[in-house]
């Protein structure tokens, strides 16, 4: 199957900072990706859509100023939460569609990324 | 809206089987689909349904009535690595947006 990688696994950071995670799908091209949040024992709630070469679209109650996607090639894309706060601390997760005429086009997720705002 | 329900946690007997449901009422539909996450890990796809039926695979069955808005997955022989999450997921139509449902906790005991 297809491989997305994300990065990084943990990030510690302080109340105020920016912090970026990459999702990269490594063996094949994307042009979309999906951003989902989830909160302990909680579901994946899908935050944005990220589209390459255009602008992303975000689901409803998400700030698109605060959580800043950009996906500037066809294997990558970037989450920027920017003015972290202890309210962010989350498992961020990407994933993406294999798109292909042999694929149900399930996603592929990355491995996740652990934010916690100090 | 988007409102997919299943039940929060199950617990079942290792060897036995075991049936998860799901129920969906989405604006849109493109698909079915069935994932399981260990805790702290990433959710790793198990089936795809979108016509009416049953679909097998292995150990794993996962069974769809559109017209109900309801499916199931069923895991046979189970084992205690089946431990886990089992996400329902609902493809819209029109491109590939996915929506998940909270979740099943499945607790495989000896």
């Amino acid at each position: 199957g297809a491989v997305v990688s994300q990065h990084p696994s943990w990030v510690i950071c302080k109340s105020g900072t920016s912090v970026k995670i990459e999702c990269r799908s490594l063996d094949f091209q994307a042009t979309t990706m999906f951003w989902y949040r989830q909160f302990p024992k909680q579901s994946l709630m899908l935050m944005a859509t990220s589209n390459e070469g255009s602008k992303a679209t975000y689901e409803q109650g998400v700030e698109k100023d605060k959580f800043l996607i950009n996906h500037a090639s066809l294997t990558l894309s970037t989450l920027t939460v920017t003015s972290a706060h202890p309210e962010d601390s989350s498992f961020y997760i990407c994933s993406a569609p294999e798109l292909g005429a042999a694929t149900t086009g399930e996603l592929f997720f990355g491995e996740g990324s652990r934010l916690t705002v100090l | 809206g988007q409102n997919i329900d299943q039940p929060t946690e199950m617990t079942a007997t290792e060897g036995a089987i075991v049936q998860i449901n799901c129920t969906y009422q989405t604006s849109g539909f493109n698909g079915l689909f069935w994932y399981q996450q260990h805790a702290g890990e990433a959710p790793t796809f198990l089936s795809y349904n979108v016509l009416d039926g049953l679909e097998e695979k292995g150990r794993f069955s996962s069974f769809l009535s559109r017209s109900k808005g309801y499916s199931y997955l069923l895991l046979k022989e189970l084992q205690m690595k089946d431990s886990a999450s089992y996400l329902c997921a609902v493809r819209d139509t029109g491109g590939f947006k996915t929506i998940f449902g909270a979740g099943t906790r499945l607790f495989v005991k000896a």
